[in-house]
């Protein structure tokens, strides 16, 4: 049912960079709208990581940046660390459907 | 500090309906472009947006499940309530209530969580 398409698993070793994209169409990241993105480790509730290019809320460190670029979005993680081995999502909001839409989600796993 | 906290049934029989309610502090319903949303997330599969309620009793709801679903607010109990009529097996998932920060009734990101709230839809 996800109409924001990720790749379903990434990896990196520590210290590199890797980077998930999101892939969605004129109704949504190709909008006006910023691309949010979350982290969930699984067992728990996904937590809010960044908007658009660089609005993180406090506590979220500049290793991690977004950006988007017609109808898709990426979300970069540089110096790749072992805290970040999680599920992270893409979501947008979607003016054809008049709500909210998430992606289908990718895992990151740190070698 | 905004928390939000989900509740209600853990087991549903097909058919029935779900409710479930989420009470949170830190915020208000009188404030201008305050939101609540519900996602719900299978063992093992994607987040899915249901439904989000605003300040000023604007709804909106995933449109492959608007028909079975209903989201109302009580403000003075500082508390958002999600029904789903018609459970199904396939319902099966954790429930998350979230706050969406924006300013109009568009756009936003869902930036503090619920813990969730498992259902388990099965006779």
């Amino acid at each position: 049912q996800s109409v924001l398409t990720q790749p379903p698993s990434v990896s990196g070793a520590p210290g590199q960079r890797v980077t998930i994209s999101c892939a969605g169409s004129s109704s949504n990241i190709g909008t006006i709208y910023d691309v949010h993105w979350y982290q969930q480790i699984p067992g728990t509730p996904p937590k809010y990581l960044i908007s658009g290019n660089n609005n993180r809320p406090s506590g979220v460190p500049d290793r991690f940046s977004g950006s988007k670029s017609g109808t898709s979005a990426s979300l970069a993680i540089t110096g790749l660390q072992a805290e970040d081995e999680a599920d992270y999502y893409c979501q947008c909001y979607d003016t054809s459907l008049s709500g909210y839409v998430f992606g289908t989600g990718t895992k990151v796993t740190v070698l | 500090q905004i928390t939000l906290k989900e509740s209600g049934p853990t087991l549903v029989n097909p058919t029935q309906t779900l409710t479930l309610t989420c009470s949170f502090s830190g915020f208000s319903f009188s404030s201008s472009g305050v939101g609540v949303g519900w996602i719900r997330q299978p063992p093992g599969k994607a987040l899915e947006w249901l439904a989000v309620i605003y300040w000023n009793d604007e709804k909106r709801y995933s449109p492959s499940l608007k028909r079975s679903l209903s989201i109302t607010k009580d403000t003075s109990k500082d508390q958002v309530v999600l029904t789903m009529t018609d459970m199904d097996p396939v319902d099966t998932a954790t429930y998350y209530c979230a706050h969406r920060l924006g300013g109009s009734t568009t756009g936003g990101a869902y930036n503090v969580w619920g813990q969730g709230s498992m259902v388990t839809v099965s006779s």
